[in-house]
């Protein structure tokens, strides 16, 4: 069974553009989740996805970021305009429903620089 | 809300030497405990989870114990090989809530 996949790995962007990461979870997995790791903080939530729908999305940062699942399957997270506080490695992960879906599994991450 | 502690500053030991480290949270509830492993150029990989007090969770030699009277998971290993030479995360979920809080994680290096 093929793992939680994201694309790009890397991404060097200067302020101002737009980047658009994708996310594709682990197929039948309903729960799609994104988070982000700033150099040397914790991993921090930013919103989960149920199907098409977003449950909760109080972790996003600001207006800058858009977040889509149409369909329910892949998702993207978009920057626009991207600033330099946006750099980091930005995780999805996606987990099944049930008791037995209680583990989040993560993707490798897109590391984002904004230069 | 819920927070989670890991010790400070990376973790450097010899092959084959006693890992410990440390991880106290904060929660209301009964949340699950998670040690997740990023190993260089890799993304997160579950290593072992409690869902319950006194669950122990094991994987790979390491262990870990959901300790509810201290509010504690630390993850420990008996002799560490370099192959484990990674950043280790403490993580705790609650159930019905589906945000993860981690730790600032733990770089482990373990010298040959």
């Amino acid at each position: 069974e093929a793992g939680v996949t994201q694309f790009p790995s890397h991404s060097v962007i200067e302020k101002g553009q737009t980047v658009t990461l994708r996310c594709d979870p682990i197929s039948g997995h309903d729960n799609l989740y994104w988070y982000r790791r700033v150099m040397g903080k914790e991993i921090k939530f930013l919103l989960h996805f149920v199907k098409e729908s977003k449950q909760d999305e109080s972790g996003m940062p600001n207006n800058r970021f858009l977040a889509e699942r149409t369909g329910g399957t892949y998702s993207t997270l978009k920057v626009q305009p991207a600033e330099l506080e946006d750099s980091g490695v930005y995780f999805c992960a996606s987990k099944g429903t049930g008791y037995k879906g209680e583990t989040q599994y993560f993707g490798p991450g897109t590391r984002l620089l904004v230069l | 809300g819920n927070s989670v502690t890991q010790m400070e500053g990376p973790v450097t030991l010899s092959e084959e030497a006693f890992l410990t480290i440390n991880c106290t949270y904060t929660a209301t509830g009964y949340p699950s405990l998670f040690w997740y492993v990023q190993y260089p150029g890799e993304g997160l990989q579950l290593l072992l989870k409690a869902t319950k007090a006194d669950d122990k969770g094991s994987n790979k030699g390491f262990e870990a114990t959901y300790r509810k009277e201290t509010t504690s998971f630390h993850l420990e290993k008996g002799s560490v090989q370099v192959s484990d030479s990674a950043v280790y995360f403490c993580a705790l979920g609650s159930y019905g809530n589906n945000r993860l809080a981690f730790g600032k994680g733990n770089q482990v290096v373990v010298i040959p």
